[in-house]
Formats: C-alpha cells, sequence, structure tokens
C-alpha cells in the first residue's frame, strides 16, 4: 500500500519568514495530494491540494509543488503570521478514495 | 448545510464497555470515511463505506470494531470490549461522489477508555 512520509516533524520559524515542510510517497499510482491544517483539538482543515497533472498550485500566502518523478511534494507558506501555528499533515490518495497521511509537522511562528 | 455531524463529541468508557460513534454526512453525501487519530500522531484510515455497502475496511482491526452505514441514519462505528488502547480521536469525512477531491472532516469523537 502507500506510504507517506513527512518532515520536519517540528519547526519553527520567525513571524514573517517562510516556512517549507516535504512530502514523498511511495505509489506512483497516487493521483491527489491535499494538505490539512489541525489546530488542537479541532478537526483537519484542508487548506490545499493538488491534482497529479499539475506541477505547482497558489492560494495566497500558501503554494504546493509536485514533482512526480521524484514522488515528493511540498507545501510553502510564506510571510507566515502567529495564526499559522498548528500541525500541517500531508496526504496522498490512490485509486480508491483512500487517504494516507503523513505523520505531521508541527509548525510554531515565532512572534 | 450543516457539514459533517459527529457525536458525541466526548465519550468516556469503562475497559470492557462498548462505544458507539456516529457520524452524519453532508447532505447529498453517500461516501463516508472513518480515520482514527492516536495522540501527538497523524490520521489512519479505518473503513470506506457507501449506503449500506463496506467497500474499503483495511484498517479496521479485524476484532471489536465494526462500522456500518445503512440506508436510513447515520454511519456508526462500534468497538466492543474497549481497551486503553482505543483511546483516541475518530473522524468522519464525506463525500458525494467517487473521485470527488478534498473531503471534508467532521468535528470528531475524542473516546477516552478509563
Amino acid at each position: 500500500g502507500e506510504n507517506v512520509e513527512q518532515h520536519p516533524s517540528t519547526l519553527s520559524v520567525q513571524e514573517g519568514d517562510s516556512a517549507v515542510i516535504k512530502c514523498t510517497y511511495s505509489d506512483s499510482a497516487s493521483n491527489y495530494f491535499p494538505w490539512y491544517k489541525q489546530e488542537l483539538g479541532k478537526r483537519p482543515q484542508l487548506i490545499i491540494d493538488i491534482r497529479s497533472n499539475v506541477g505547482e498550485k497558489k492560494d495566497q500566502r500558501i503554494a504546493v509543488t509536485l514533482n512526480k518523478t521524484a514522488k515528493h511534494f511540498s507545501l510553502h507558506i510564506t510571510e507566515t503570521q502567529p495564526e499559522d501555528s498548528a500541525v500541517y499533515f500531508c496526504a496522498a490518495r490512490t485509486g480508491n478514495e483512500k487517504l494516507t497521511f503523513g505523520t505531521g509537522t508541527r509548525l510554531t511562528i515565532i512572534p | 448545510n450543516a457539514g459533517v455531524m459527529q457525536n458525541p463529541r466526548h465519550l468516556v468508557r469503562r475497559r470492557g464497555q462498548e462505544a458507539r460513534l456516529r457520524c452524519s454526512p453532508m447532505k447529498g453525501h453517500s461516501h463516508v470515511y472513518w480515520y482514527r487519530q492516536l495522540p501527538e500522531e497523524g490520521l489512519k484510515f479505518m473503513v470506506y463505506l457507501q449506503k449500506e455497502n463496506i467497500i474499503d475496511e483495511s484498517g479496521m482491526p479485524k476484532e471489536r470494531f465494526s462500522a456500518e452505514f445503512p440506508k436510513e441514519g447515520p454511519s456508526i462505528l462500534r468497538i466492543q470490549q474497549v481497551v486503553r488502547g482505543d483511546s483516541a480521536a475518530y473522524f468522519c469525512a464525506s463525500s458525494p461522489l467517487q473521485g470527488v477531491d478534498g473531503y471534508t472532516f467532521g468535528s470528531g469523537t475524542r473516546l477516552t477508555v478509563v
């Protein structure tokens, strides 16, 4: 089955700087890669996603890049703000609709 | 649209009791997915159901766990004879069709086994 690895497990950045979180996946048939943000005690919320036929997608301060050949994808957050502090999860989906999640990155924005 | 509704939000059970977790999908959604999140860990797939059918239960423990999504009413995740290791947050998500991206999670049920 699919295996998703996520790095780093924790990340601290100064407010206003950029943050990058990286994931790799194992199943070349995976076709959809969402990113979720989870605040303490709350549900995971979809923040951005990308399909396998696209190399990059951007939404305001958030962008995701996908390298199908290398089987890795990354989340980029620019101009970080305190409210960006949360745990971020990447995921990959293969044909049967099941999402396989990475182990999460705890992002802390230092004011 | 009320979104994906899960109840109860918090559930405390003694070891050996049964836990029933309910998930009402978004209106018009016929596909439900259950995930488990252990403390400080990621989300692990448990089961994928359509109305009256289990499509993929590859993530469900073989014993004590069962799930259903009847024609009428919410999806139910049932855990029999709970043990301390079952303490976790259980999230469900729904989608209207197969192949639709980015499904939405409910608020979760936090199960504590004492």
